[in-house]
């Protein structure tokens, strides 16, 4: 069945580090998005993407980035993390046309300490 | 910028009630309205969405382009629905799929 899955699903780490949480599907969908999830805020987005070698910001995009090289990945990259960026990563994938349904992974807990 | 509000952090109903969760937003353009739905220790997933009219697991939700409202109810709570609601918006930009803006979300809590 196609899915979509996040690795890793829980990962600590330390300021300042580069750390990277991988998003893939396999539905061939074109449009990719990355949320952070914190209590009173909901979701937030952070980047997404169309399509291959396109990327967008969101909302909270300062010292996050991803790239997109195949369809079924767009990995996240925290560029030197901040214990501000503790917090729970929520990918997800839809379909090229119109204002799909977004599908959702299962989640990365990260823990910047 | 669009913004959606559910005022509503916690709600606890008995089994049997109904339930009525809140979600108003701001947007300048016609917007598309969902609500999703994470149970404990789950993904979240889609429960519906306005454009397809549906009623998913007893819920419904209408859109009140007047009140600029999409509130979710059920007439009957059963145990089961206990979990954390977020409504969301995706907005109109004529390309490709935006991504969604979320309320802060209601935890919805249904007591035996």
């Amino acid at each position: 069945d196609a899915e979509i899955t996040q690795s890793p699903r829980h990962k600590i780490t330390e300021t300042g580090r580069q750390v990277t949480l991988a998003c893939h599907q396999t539905w061939n969908h074109n449009n990719m998005f990355w949320y952070r999830q914190d209590l009173g805020h909901g979701l937030r987005l952070i980047h997404y993407s169309y399509g291959v070698q396109d990327t967008n910001k969101g909302e909270v995009s300062d010292g996050y980035s991803v790239s997109r090289s195949n369809t079924e990945d767009l990995p996240l990259t925290l560029e030197s993390a901040a214990s501000s960026q503790t917090s729970v990563y929520f990918c997800a994938s839809s379909e090229a046309e119109g204002r799909d349904t977004q599908y959702f992974g299962p989640g990365t807990r990260l823990t910047v300490l | 910028a669009q913004r959606v509000t559910q005022p509503e952090k916690l709600l606890s109903v008995f089994k049997g009630a109904p339930v009525e969760l809140k979600c108003n937003y701001s947007y300048s353009g016609s917007p598309e309205l969902f609500w999703y739905v994470q149970y404990s220790r789950q993904r979240l997933q889609l429960l519906l969405r306005h454009i397809s009219r549906e009623s998913i697991k007893g819920f419904t939700a209408d859109l009140n382009k007047g009140e600029t409202s999409f509130h979710l109810k059920k007439p009957f709570a059963q145990e089961e629905d206990s979990a954390m609601y977020y409504c969301a918006l995706s907005p109109y930009s004529g390309g490709g799929a935006d991504g969604l803006t979320f309320g802060k979300g209601t935890h919805l809590i249904i007591q035996p």
